[in-house]
């Protein structure tokens, strides 16, 4: 049974870097995709973009400007970027299993914009 | 993009009822890449239905789902007391993948 848990920041400054990582443990790293979604009051669920473990990707067009996605097969982890945040990013962020539809979820993280 | 309008907004039922959920489509689902998700307070959504019909693991058969092109519908059979929750649904057909508004299963 794969578990993923986020861990990061839960408060970053407007204009600044959102950075989190998902760590995977309980199954196979390798030959699978991992995805970031958010979730905001105001919008809902919102699927950010998956990674591949070879290190391929696709983002939401929306945010593919502001979006850097990584991988490190052997910490079996990946990570997630997010550049020049502003409040309209203030979610929780889950990591997930799977390359859009979500298999496996982590529990979230609550990421705030403010200064 | 494709844009996934789920009703009713709210439905109010008592256990032991059915529950009939429905997701509509902006245009047609590739290949029913049409996924249900149930999401608690407090925790993070989990994967009842994929591919439109299959449960995932774990699942109960309580949990069905029917469906193709532009309409989809999740059933309930007979509600249990665990069930009341809000309920999406999300397409994975098409980058980029998008979710529903989301209906909420509340207690009569």
């Amino acid at each position: 049974q794969v578990q993923l848990q986020e861990s990061g920041p839960g408060l970053v400054k407007p204009s600044e870097t959102l950075s989190l990582t998902c760590t995977v443990s309980g199954g196979s790293f390798s030959s699978d995709y991992w995805s970031w979604i958010r979730q905001s009051p105001g919008k809902g669920l919102e699927w950010i973009g998956y990674i591949y473990y070879s290190g391929s990707t696709n983002y939401i067009p929306s945010l593919k400007s502001r979006v850097t996605m990584s991988v490190d097969t052997s910490k079996k982890q990946f990570s997630l970027k997010l550049s020049s945040v502003t409040a309209a990013d203030t979610a929780v962020y889950y990591c997930a299993r799977g390359p859009g539809i979500a298999y496996s979820w982590g529990q979230g993280t609550l990421v705030t914009v403010s200064s | 993009e494709i844009v996934l309008t789920q009703s009713p907004g709210t439905l109010s039922l008592s256990p032991g009822e059915r529950a009939t959920l429905s997701c509509r489509a902006s245009q047609s689902i590739s290949s029913s890449y049409l996924a249900w998700y149930q999401q608690k307070p407090g925790q993070a959504p989990r994967l009842l239905i994929y591919g439109a019909s299959i449960r995932a693991t774990g699942i109960p058969d309580r949990f069905s789902g029917s469906g193709s092109g532009t309409d989809f519908t999740l059933t309930i059979s007979r509600l249990d007391p665990e069930d009341f929750a809000v309920y999406y649904c999300q397409q994975y057909g098409t980058s980029p993948f998008t979710f529903g508004p989301g209906t909420k299963v509340d207690i009569k």
